[in-house]
């Protein structure tokens, strides 16, 4: 399973750096997503990129920033996190916004110190 | 809001017994999609119904879609160890989101 890819796979960081994690997708997708998945809590929907468009926004902290240059790549720049930042970020790719099956990758699991 | 519950959270069952969790929204979904997650891993894509009452089959997996199209049900018929990982369903309320059920982690005992 590689049509989603995610670098790094695992990142520790204090509170004070700026890392990115990087999302590519080899699908041929139009739309790119960002979750965040912890454990007390269910799948947690971050951001949307349609057609390279911002489309969703959850009341997502500005310490993350995502990009999204094409179609086939995503970033989620991060600075000054919290501890309960720690989690893992699964980035997903599906064809597009109204075609929705959820494509994952596996993921970057960050620890915030 | 729009919400999808799901449970149990937690099931363990006996090898060879059979392993069901249900997913249930208080508005009518446009269709559901369901999850597999392994240990360490992410989720992998199984199966979307659309159709009220409608029931598809992979092997010993059972998803069925109720009339209602509120909810919805993942059986497992006598699992294994490879079953083992947590499930997720995810509604689609037909407004371009997807929102995914709090996930029921299943661990079989040998």
């Amino acid at each position: 399973e590689t049509g989603v890819t995610q670098t790094p796979r695992h990142l520790v960081m204090g509170m004070t750096n700026k890392k990115s994690l990087k999302c590519e997708q080899h699908l041929g997708h139009n739309a790119m997503y960002w979750y965040k998945q912890s454990a007390k809590k269910p799948l947690e929907l971050m951001f949307v990129y349609n057609f390279k468009e911002q489309t969703e926004n959850n009341s997502v902290p500005s310490r993350f920033s995502p990009e999204c240059p094409n179609s086939s790549h995503l970033f989620l720049h991060l600075h000054t996190l919290q501890p309960e930042d720690s989690a893992l970020y699964l980035c997903a790719s599906s064809q597009d916004r109204r075609v929705r099956t959820q494509y994952f990758g596996p993921g970057t699991r960050l620890t915030v110190l | 809001g729009q919400q999808v519950m799901q449970i149990p959270q937690y099931q363990h069952v006996q090898e060879g017994e059979d392993f069901t969790t249900y997913c249930n929204s208080s508005t009518t979904l446009s269709n559901i999609q369901w999850y597999k997650q392994r240990p360490g891993g992410h989720p992998v894509f199984l199966i979307q119904l659309v159709k009220s009452g409608e029931v598809k089959k992979q092997k010993r997996l059972t998803f069925q879609f109720g009339e209602a199209k509120k909810n919805s049900s993942l059986h497992i018929t006598a699992t294994q160890t490879t079953d083992v990982g947590t499930y997720f369903c995810a509604g689609d309320f037909g407004n371009e989101k997807l929102t995914f059920g709090t996930g029921t982690r299943l661990t079989i005992i040998p």
